[in-house]
């Protein structure tokens, strides 16, 4: 089975640049999230949607970040413009429940450096 | 607000032996509990959850323990092996509210 698939699994940009990274839901899921992870604060929410419609967006940290999702199998999370501090690892996660409380499934992560 | 937190950050363990890895939070209404590994340079992986109806799931080699009188989780790895090393992470939800992380313990097994 397929799991959740993420792209690029790692990028280097240099500060100011736009940052788009991407991500296909497991097949059927109808929840999806974005997280985000550092050695400083862990693993952190950053926005999640139900049926496309994003529920809950306290956790992105600023208007640089954006996410959308156009359609059940793919969600983008923007960068614009980039700095030093957005560099961690994002992970995007399914579940299939229509509800935060439930098990979700991570894909591997996308290593963002901004040099 | 919520808060979830792991007793030991680190932990080390010789091959063979049994781990327990231990979770404590603070609300009460919390319904629902998953333990998730993560290995280097890769996303959390689902390993075993237990509902607040239950005090005991058993899996392949890890068994959950849900004490809710005094809000304690742990993870019991059986028989450790290499392959065990990773950071572990509790992870707690009620209704329909987003899961709450804990901080995470990174445990080493020794050859």
């Amino acid at each position: 089975d397929a799991g959740v698939i993420q792209s690029p699994r790692h990028e280097v940009t240099e500060m100011g640049q736009e940052v788009t990274l991407r991500c296909k839901p497991i097949s059927g899921h109808n929840s999806l999230f974005w997280y985000r992870q550092t050695m400083m604060r862990g693993l952190e929410l950053l926005i999640y949607f139900n049926n496309n419609v994003p529920i809950d967006d306290s956790g992105m940290p600023e208007d640089r970040f954006s996410a959308k999702m156009p359609n059940a199998s793919f969600s983008t999370l923007k960068i614009q413009p980039s700095e030093p501090r957005d560099s961690a690892v994002y992970f995007c996660a399914s579940s299939p429940q229509s509800s935060g409380g439930n098990t979700i499934y991570f894909g591997e992560g996308s290593w963002l450096t901004v040099v | 607000g919520e808060s979830v937190g792991l007793h030991l950050p680190t932990l080390s363990v010789q091959e063979g032996d049994n781990s327990i890895i231990n979770c404590a939070y603070s609300n009460s209404a919390s319904d629902y509990f998953i333990w998730y590994k993560q290995e280097s340079g890769k996303g959390p992986q689902f390993i075993i959850d237990i509902r607040s109806n239950m005090d005991k799931r058993q899996g392949q080699r890890v068994t959950v323990l849900l004490n809710k009188t005094v809000k304690h989780l742990s993870l019991q790895i059986a028989a450790t092996q290499p392959g065990d090393s990773a950071v572990y992470f509790c992870a707690l939800g009620f209704g329909n509210e987003k899961l709450t992380f804990g901080t995470g313990t990174r445990l080493t097994i020794i050859p």
